[in-house]
């Protein structure tokens, strides 16, 4: 019954090489968002799609790219992973968007970089 | 910043004792909602509370909310080893779509 998938759970690269994380979602959500959270703080979104108008958060860099090609599926690419990059990426759905909605979770994806 | 501020940081008690924690904030919401993250997993949404409301409940959780002093507070009551977890206020900040959480406070249910 998982709503919101991220997939792989732990990923491991190393500086530099490019990754990719990927999430689905079975709630047919018209929102998806990514957070990046690191040890011990608060979760900070890198951005989101409301379909597919993509949304950039002003202090996100320019290392994180993210692609919607369907409404289900939403990925995050990081170009080139340093060493402040190692942290959980947790992807998230609203059915809109707006101030009444709750998210939705997915499990996360704990990113090391070596 | 506009992250909200939870105290306290961590919370130590004994299975069956009740919990509480603290959030503020510093401007103004239409409504506050509070997380719970398990360790090294994602997010589950609890409750959320309206401007206009001062108390919610749902189960053994309570909320409230005062806006005049920019404040919510939330009740675990006789708490369980399983309630162990992290738990974040949040609340929508800026464009309508960025939801803001608070710095969490790191709950230990203990038998």
């Amino acid at each position: 019954d998982a709503m919101v998938i991220q997939n792989p759970r732990y990923q491991v690269t190393q500086f530099g090489k490019p990754v990719t994380l990927s999430c689905s979602q079975t709630l047919n959500h018209n929102v998806m968002y990514w957070y990046q959270q690191k040890s011990s703080q608060a979760p900070k979104l890198l951005f989101h799609y409301y379909d597919k108008d993509f949304n950039n958060e002003a202090d996100t860099p320019d290392n994180f790219q993210s692609r919607r090609p369907n409404t289900s599926f939403c990925f995050l690419d990081i170009r080139s992973p340093g060493l402040g990059d190692a942290a959980m990426y947790l992807c998230a759905t609203s059915r809109e968007r707006g101030i009444s909605y709750e998210q939705y979770f997915g499990p996360g994806t704990r990113l090391t970089v070596t | 910043s506009q992250q909200g501020e939870e105290d306290p940081q961590a919370l130590s008690i004994q299975e069956g004792e009740n919990a509480t924690m603290n959030c503020s904030y510093k401007t103004s919401i239409n409504n506050l909602q509070w997380y719970r993250q398990n360790s090294g997993r994602g997010l589950v949404h609890l409750i959320l509370i309206r401007s206009n409301e001062r108390e919610k409940h749902s189960g053994r959780l309570r909320v409230t909310l005062d806006t005049s002093k920019k404040s919510s507070s939330l009740l675990i009551t006789a708490s369980r080893a399983a309630d162990t977890a992290s738990y974040f206020c949040a609340r929508y900040t800026g464009t309508a779509s960025k939801l803001t959480f608070g710095t969490g406070t790191r709950l230990q249910v203990t038998l």
